[in-house]
């Protein structure tokens, strides 16, 4: 069964603490992994987008990395208005779409 | 540029009823997709259009319906409301199927 999993639930850091999030997932052919981030009562916003294992995607203090299992999303020096559910979605290969999402990350950033 | 444009935005109804909802993607956007958000389940995917035809579809009954017309506009539908559909309802547009989703503000339904 295709899976995605995303730890940890929750995270609090202190500003300026750097951390990572992580994605895990067990497909059966993957297109494109996506991270998005979400505000409350607001729709999801695009951060990236990878498509092979290996690629790395930078946005000012984001990155995030994909192998073959998992992606990371590393935050540095986070800031309060990083504080946002961080979500995981992975688009599959074949012959119609199909979307596996993870729960999300809920990501507070204390000043 | 416009994004992506959810009508309405709250949407209180009553359970048995049934409810349209509607998004407008951003020009030139041809895949719409609905996603159901619960802070049980997370997102959830319920069907992606592209051209005016259903591409895929996901685990949700019947009661869940949805179009797309020429223009690339989706509405979505839910009959005979249950108070398990209160949701957050999602709309992502894409250029192309599986590519670069825009997603909209949503609509907030509560059934009850």
């Amino acid at each position: 069964e295709d899976q995605v999993t995303q730890s940890p639930e929750a995270l609090r850091l202190q500003e300026g603490e750097s951390s990572s999030l992580n994605c895990s997932y067990t497909v059966s052919g993957l297109r494109g992994l996506f991270w998005y981030r979400q505000d409350p009562g607001k729709g999801p916003e695009f951060l990236f987008t990878l498509y092979s294992a290996g690629e790395e995607k930078e946005k000012e203090r984001l990155k995030a990395t994909l192998t073959k299992k998992e992606s990371f999303l590393h935050i540095t020096a986070p800031k309060p208005e990083d504080s946002a559910t961080y979500l995981c979605f992975l688009t599959l290969q074949g012959g119609s779409e199909k979307l596996v999402f993870g729960k999300g990350t809920k990501l507070t950033v204390n000043p | 540029k416009a994004g992506v444009t959810q009508t309405p935005r709250y949407l209180i109804k009553t359970r048995g009823q049934q409810v349209t909802l509607s998004c407008s993607p951003i020009s030139g956007h041809r895949s719409v997709s609905w996603y159901q958000q619960t802070p049980g389940q997370g997102l959830q995917f319920l069907f992606e259009y592209f051209s005016e035809t259903q591409r895929n579809k996901g685990n949700f009954p019947g009661r869940f319906s949805g179009r797309q017309f020429s223009n690339s506009r989706s509405e979505m539908n839910v009959s005979t409301l249950e108070l398990g559909d209160s949701a957050l309802y999602l709309c992502a547009s894409s250029l192309r199927q599986g590519y670069g989703y825009t997603f909209g503000s949503g609509t907030r339904l509560t059934v009850v």
